[in-house]
């Protein structure tokens, strides 16, 4: 079983549809992330969750809503999005020191390639 | 000013060839330095962390410089499989903040 699993792999939606993204992680990681990666620009950091405690909005619109029930899940929920979301959107996990202190490296899912017509 | 700037590159180089690729970054305070190694259509994966006494993996070499603010990646030997996108990254807190990535294609 991989680390970090992310579902699903491949998404095409419409502009007015909601869908959801889901991950998971299997490496008892205290820490997740959503990152967006779009052609040509570095991945764009959306969203960081501690200890099931969202700690960071990178200034992403409300269209994007993350979501973690416990350190294990995080979801990103998609409503009404537009053509330039269109990209791929890695998940992510660490093991964070209480207090903050980044200890170890991301490990990153396949990610999820979205498509908005 | 970026956190993270790189070459973006391409690096095209012969197979056996060494290759450098250079990284700065504008945070004084960064605690934690990495090189990861993303292919075509992948996630991005870990190739080796980056220490102030610098440190080697094989073929691989790299070092810090923390009073210049940059960290470098040095590949010895290149082979065809090396061909990917290197991503220069640094880790505050819980915080990662990635470089556009240098691109190197290998040649036969």
């Amino acid at each position: 079983e991989t680390g970090v699993t992310q579902t699903p792999r491949h998404l095409v939606m419409g502009m007015t549809n909601k869908k959801s993204l889901k991950c998971e992680q299997h490496l008892g990681h205290n820490a997740m992330y959503w990152y967006k990666q779009s052609a040509k620009k570095p991945l764009e950091l959306m969203f960081v969750y501690n200890f099931k405690e969202q700690t960071e909005n990178n200034s992403v619109p409300s269209r994007f809503s993350p979501e973690c029930p416990n350190s294990s899940h995080l979801f990103l929920h998609l409503h009404t999005l537009q053509p330039e979301d269109s990209a791929l959107y890695l998940c992510a996990s660490s093991q964070v020191q209480r207090g903050g202190r980044d200890t170890g490296e991301l490990f990153f899912g396949e990610g999820s390639r979205l498509t908005v017509l | 000013r970026k956190e993270v700037e790189q070459d973006p590159g391409p690096f095209n180089v012969p197979e056996g060839a060494t290759v450098a690729f250079n990284c700065t970054y504008s945070n004084s305070a960064s605690q934690s330095f990495f090189w990861y190694r993303q292919d075509c259509r992948k996630e991005p994966k870990l190739l080796m962390s980056v220490y102030s006494s610098g440190n080697e993996d094989g073929r691989f070499t790299a070092q810090l410089n923390r009073a210049s603010q940059y960290i470098s990646l040095l590949i010895r030997d290149s082979k065809l499989s090396d061909s990917a996108t290197y991503l220069c990254v640094l880790g505050n807190f819980n915080k990662f903040y990635f470089g556009s990535g240098t691109k190197l294609n290998v040649k036969p």
